[in-house]
């Protein structure tokens, strides 16, 4: 079967680091998507990652490694706006068929 | 430049009615999601239009649901009869052709809340 898995909640403090893990089974892969969800708003997109390694974009990191079937989402600098959900989403064989994880609920305490 | 609207933002039917969602994509975008999230569930895709024909529709859950966009603007997605299974948020989202690199990313829209009772 299809499986993405990313821890439920995480808690972090504010002005430090978070990295926000996602492993993943799919049956094709032709890219990983990392969303931020704010509580009753939609999805908004952070990064893509096709190749292996690191893409930097601002405050916001993330990484993959295929052969792993891993990737992580690193958050820096941490503001309390951060609290939100991220979602890890993996596109297998069709376009933007996206097989979504089910979140990982990030608290920012001050 | 409006973003993907949908309509209504929230909706409560009772079991065995009928309900239509709307999607209004950003213009000129030939792509077009549905995706639904079930309480306490991860998103799950539903179909995926380009303009007006049905590219992948392999997530719709049963014959109870029917996606059409007429016309390869806006979408309509009935649910009919519903069923209390069928309470979620129903997200539809848009994208530029494929031509576009994927890292331009699909926009989605604030989604419509159904309550099924």
């Amino acid at each position: 079967g299809q499986n993405i898995d990313q821890p439920t909640e995480m808690t972090a403090t504010e002005g430090a680091i978070v990295q926000i893990n996602c492993t993943y089974q799919t049956s094709g892969f032709n890219g990983l998507f990392w969303y931020q969800q704010h509580a009753g708003e939609a999805p908004t997109f952070l990064s893509y990652n096709v190749l292996d390694g690191l893409e930097e974009k601002g405050r916001f990191s993330s990484f993959l490694s295929r052969s792993k079937g891993y990737s992580y989402l690193l958050l820096k600098e941490l503001q309390m706006k951060d609290s939100a959900s991220y979602l890890c989403a993996v596109e297998g064989n069709s376009n933007y068929q996206l097989i979504w994880g089910a979140g990982t609920k990030l608290i920012i305490k001050p | 430049e409006a973003g993907v609207t949908q309509f209504p933002s929230h909706s409560v039917i009772e079991k065995g009615q009928t309900v239509t969602l709307r999607c209004d994509p950003i213009s000129g975008h030939d792509n077009l999601y549905w995706y639904r999230r079930v309480m306490g569930k991860e998103i799950k895709f539903l179909l995926h239009f380009v303009k007006e024909s049905k590219q992948d529709e392999s997530g719709m859950p049963n014959n109870r649901f029917l996606a059409e966009r007429t016309g390869g603007t806006y979408s309509t997605l009935k649910v009919q009869p519903a069923e209390l299974e069928d309470s979620g948020v129903y997200f539809c989202a848009s994208s530029q052709g494929e031509t576009v690199p994927k890292n331009t990313e699909a926009f989605f829209g604030q989604g419509t809340r159904l309550t099924v009772v």
